[in-house]
């Protein structure tokens, strides 16, 4: 069984930082990609970046040149650094497993980020 | 605004079979089979319940299907349950290495 845990979610102020962590345990080795979804309070889920292989990262418009997306060395963990953080990034965020036919198979429980001062 | 839209609710009575649309735009949807559906309770973790349009995973239950016709995708739930009620999000691929969301069901079971 595959687990993705997020962690790092806090209150933050505006214009600030914060670095999400995505621990997970696969069963293919390292080499599946790892996607962020958020929910924020009242809105639907929002598709925010994934990592394809080291190099290969891509983001929503809504994060692009805010939030940067990265592995560890040991490639169990994924990182997301949001900077330059606003009101509306306030939600929910989760690691989510992006497999093969582009679905999200597995979730973690996700890490509630607030942005406000 | 999502380039997929879904009805922001649906619902239906016990034991009734209800449908939620998912309307592509730019593409989206009617130039690929790579459509997913999700289930999400808020404070839960999403829980896929189609991928591929059609293809439901293992330990999902059979009242959930899917279909597609032109740029609409469809989930049908059939024999509505209270535990069905909850949120839906259609997904898809991009075609450009990205995904997108729509926005989102409200399915109440009355």
């Amino acid at each position: 069984e595959i687990q993705l845990v997020e962690s790092g979610g806090g209150l933050v102020q505006p214009g600030g930082s914060l670095k999400l962590s995505c621990a997970h345990s696969s069963l293919s080795g390292t080499s599946d990609y790892i996607s962020w979804v958020r929910r924020a309070p009242g809105k639907g889920l929002e598709w925010v970046s994934v990592l394809y292989t080291p190099g290969s990262t891509y983001y929503a418009d809504s994060v692009q040149g805010r939030f940067t997306i990265s592995r560890d060395r040991s490639r169990t963990i994924v990182f997301l650094q949001m900077t330059s953080l606003r009101a509306e990034d306030t939600a929910v965020y989760y690691c989510a497993r992006l497999a093969i036919g582009y679905y999200f198979d597995y979730w973690g429980p996700g890490t509630l980020v607030t942005v406000s001062s | 605004q999502s380039a997929l839209t879904q009805p922001a609710s649906v619902s239906g009575s016990p034991g009734q079979s209800i449908t939620i649309s998912c309307t592509g735009t730019s593409g989206y949807v009617g130039s690929s089979d790579l459509v997913s559906w999700y289930q999400h309770h808020p404070g839960e973790a999403p829980k896929l319940l189609i991928y591929e349009v059609t293809k439901r995973p293992s330990g999902v239950s059979n009242r959930f299907s899917g279909s597609k016709s032109g740029s609409t995708a469809s989930l049908t739930i059939s024999g509505l349950q209270a535990e069905d009620e909850s949120d839906y999000f259609c997904c898809s691929y991009t075609g450009d290495s990205t995904l997108i969301f729509g926005g989102g069901t409200k399915v109440t079971v009355l």
